[in-house]
C-alpha cells in the first residue's frame, strides 16, 4: 500500500482482556518497528523486526507484550491481560533499509492504534 | 546510549514570527538526527534529517535545523510561522546503528496565535 496501515484505530479493553494490534507496512519495507506513545510523551521503542526476524525486543515492558511478523510483512502486537498502564497509542513504522547505515533511513509511521484500558 | 532533551513542552508564537524549537542530544557516536511533526490523530511525518555533510539541513514546509556538534544541539527553526504549523514536534536521534531504533524526545507543542 501507499502508507503504513494500522488497525484498529481505537480499541477499548477491560482490564485483563487480551488485545491484538495489526500493522501493515509499506510493501517491500524490510524493517518494522513498534513504538508506544503515552499521553503527552514521545514515542518509546518497543521492538524491531528485519523481515520476519525479531532482532530487538528490549523495549517490551513485560512478558505480557508479544510481537510477531511471521511472513516478513504484516506484524501483530499482542498484549495479554491488559492493565491500565498499557493505555497508550501504539505506533508502527517501517523503512526500506536494513544495513549498517539503516539508522539513517527514514521511518514511515502509521496513524497509530489508541488503546484505552478501563 | 543515546538520549534527546527538548526544552519547552509548549511554545507559543504569533503568526509570522520566528519559530525556534530546541533539541539537545547525547550520543557516544556520531548521531543521525531527525525532526518529526505530529498532527492530531495522525502518525509522525518527517520534517528533516541530518546524517552527514552539510550541518544546515532544510526540510519541508520551510523548516530547517542546524547540527552543532560542539553544543550537541539540533534546533529547529522557521523564519515565519503559519497557522498550519500548529502541531507537536519531536526531535529524535539514531546513534546505535546496531540497534537501528530512533530515540525520541518528549515533544514540543507549537501554538500559533493569529
Amino acid at each position: 500500500g501507499a502508507g503504513v496501515s494500522q488497525s484498529p484505530r481505537y480499541k477499548v479493553a477491560k482490564r485483563g482482556q487480551d488485545v491484538a494490534l495489526r500493522c501493515d507496512p509499506i510493501s517491500g519495507h524490510v524493517s518494522l518497528f513498534w513504538y508506544q506513545q503515552a499521553l503527552g510523551q514521545g514515542p518509546e521503542f518497543l521492538t524491531y523486526f528485519q523481515n520476519e526476524a525479531q532482532l530487538d525486543k528490549s523495549g517490551l515492558p513485560s512478558d505480557r507484550f508479544f510481537a510477531e511478523r511471521p511472513e516478513g510483512s504484516v506484524s501483530t502486537l499482542k498484549i495479554q491481560r491488559t492493565q491500565q498502564e498499557d493505555s497508550a497509542v501504539y505506533l508502527c513504522a517501517s523503512s526500506y533499509g536494513q544495513g549498517t547505515l539503516s539508522g539513517a533511513n527514514v521511518l514511515t509511521f502509521g496513524a497509530g492504534s489508541r488503546l484505552t484500558v478501563l | 546510549a543515546q538520549s534527546v532533551t527538548q526544552l519547552g513542552s509548549h511554545v507559543s508564537v504569533s503568526e509570522g514570527a520566528l519559530v525556534l524549537l530546541r533539541c539537545n542530544y547525547s550520543s557516544s557516536v556520531p548521531p543521525y538526527l531527525f525532526w518529526y511533526v505530529q498532527y492530531p490523530n495522525q502518525g509522525l511525518q518527517l520534517l528533516l534529517k541530518y546524517t552527514t555533510g552539510a550541518t544546515l539541513v532544510k526540510g519541508i514546509n520551510g523548516f530547517e535545523a542546524e547540527f552543532k556538534k560542539s553544543e550537541t544541539s539540533f534546533h529547529l527553526t522557521k523564519p515565519s510561522a503559519h497557522m498550519s504549523d500548529a502541531a507537536e514536534y519531536f526531535c529524535a536521534v539514531s546513534a546505535d546503528t546496531g540497534r537501528r531504533a530512533l530515540t525520541f524526545g518528549s515533544g514540543t507543542r507549537l501554538q500559533v496565535q493569529p
